[in-house]
C-alpha cells in the first residue's frame, strides 16, 4: 500500500519569507507519480505539479520549486518570497498507474502581511 | 489540461435525505473518480466510476450509501444517501486519461455538503 506523510501540520510565515513543505512517501512500486496540490479557502483543488519516479530532475516554476530525492523518498516543495495569496492547504499525493491518488494529511500555510 | 465541472457547489440538507452530485468532464478524460474530504481532513478516494458498469468502491465505502452512475464517458453522478451530519464533507470529482500525453488527475471545484 502507498503512504504519503506530511509531518508539518501548519506553517506560519511573514510575507517574503521562504517556506518549505516536506513530503515523504512509501511505495513498493518502481513506477509511481508524485503530485502537489493547493487548496485555497474556497475549497477547490489546484494542480501544481506532477513528477514521475524516473525523473528526479528538480523543477522551478516562478516562485515555486520542487526537490525530488528518491534516496530519501522525499518530494519537497518550496515557496520563495511567499505572498499572502499563497495561504492555503497544500497536499502531497502519490499515484501508481491506476491513477488513484493517495493524499498526505496536508500542510496549512499561513502567510502574514 | 482537462475541464471538470461539478454541481451543486454547495448544499445544506436535512438528515435522512439524499443528494445527487453531478460531474461533467471534457472528452480528454477517460477515468473518473470521486473523493471525500471531511472537515479539516485530507482527501479519501470513495470509488472509481466505471462507464456503463458498477463503480469500484474503496474499503469503507459501499454502494448503498454512495451509489455512483456513469452513463457515458464524460458524465458521472454521486449520490449521498440517507444523510447524517457525519456526511458533511467536500465531495470532489476527478478525471484523468491514461496514455500519452498523460492527462492528469484534475479536480472539479467540489461540492461542499452540510447535513443538519
Amino acid at each position: 500500500a502507498q503512504k504519503v506523510t506530511q509531518a508539518q501540520t501548519e506553517i506560519s510565515v511573514v510575507e517574503k519569507e521562504d517556506v518549505t513543505l516536506d513530503c515523504v512517501y512509501e511505495t513498493r512500486d518502481t513506477t509511481y507519480y508524485l503530485f502537489w496540490y493547493k487548496q485555497p479557502p474556497s475549497g477547490e483543488l489546484v494542480f501544481l505539479i506532477r513528477r514521475n519516479s524516473f525523473d528526479e530532475q528538480n523543477e522551478i516554476s516562478g516562485r515555486y520549486s520542487w526537490n525530488f530525492q528518491k534516496s530519501t523518498s522525499s518530494f519537497n516543495f518550496t515557496i520563495t518570497a511567499s505572498q499572502v495569496v499563497d495561504s492555503a492547504v497544500y497536499f502531497c499525493a502519490l499515484s501508481l498507474n491506476d491513477y488513484k491518488l493517495s493524499f498526505g494529511a496536508g500542510t496549512t500555510v499561513t502567510v502574514r502581511a | 489540461s482537462a475541464v471538470i465541472s461539478q454541481k451543486p457547489s454547495r448544499d445544506i440538507c436535512q438528515r435522512g435525505t439524499s443528494l445527487t452530485i453531478q460531474c461533467q468532464v471534457d472528452s480528454q478524460v477517460t477515468m473518473m473518480f470521486w473523493y471525500r474530504q471531511q472537515p479539516g481532513q485530507s482527501l479519501t478516494l470513495i470509488a472509481t466510476a466505471n462507464q456503463g458498469s458498477e463503480a469500484t468502491y474503496e474499503s469503507g465505502f459501499v454502494i448503498d450509501k454512495f451509489p455512483i452512475s456513469r452513463p457515458n464517458l464524460t458524465f458521472s453522478t454521486l449520490t449521498v444517501s440517507n444523510m447524517s451530519p457525519e456526511d458533511s464533507s467536500i465531495y470532489l470529482c476527478s478525471g484523468a486519461r491514461p496514455g500519452q500525453p498523460r492527462v492528469e488527475a484534475f479536480f472539479g471545484q467540489g461540492t461542499r455538503l452540510t447535513v443538519v
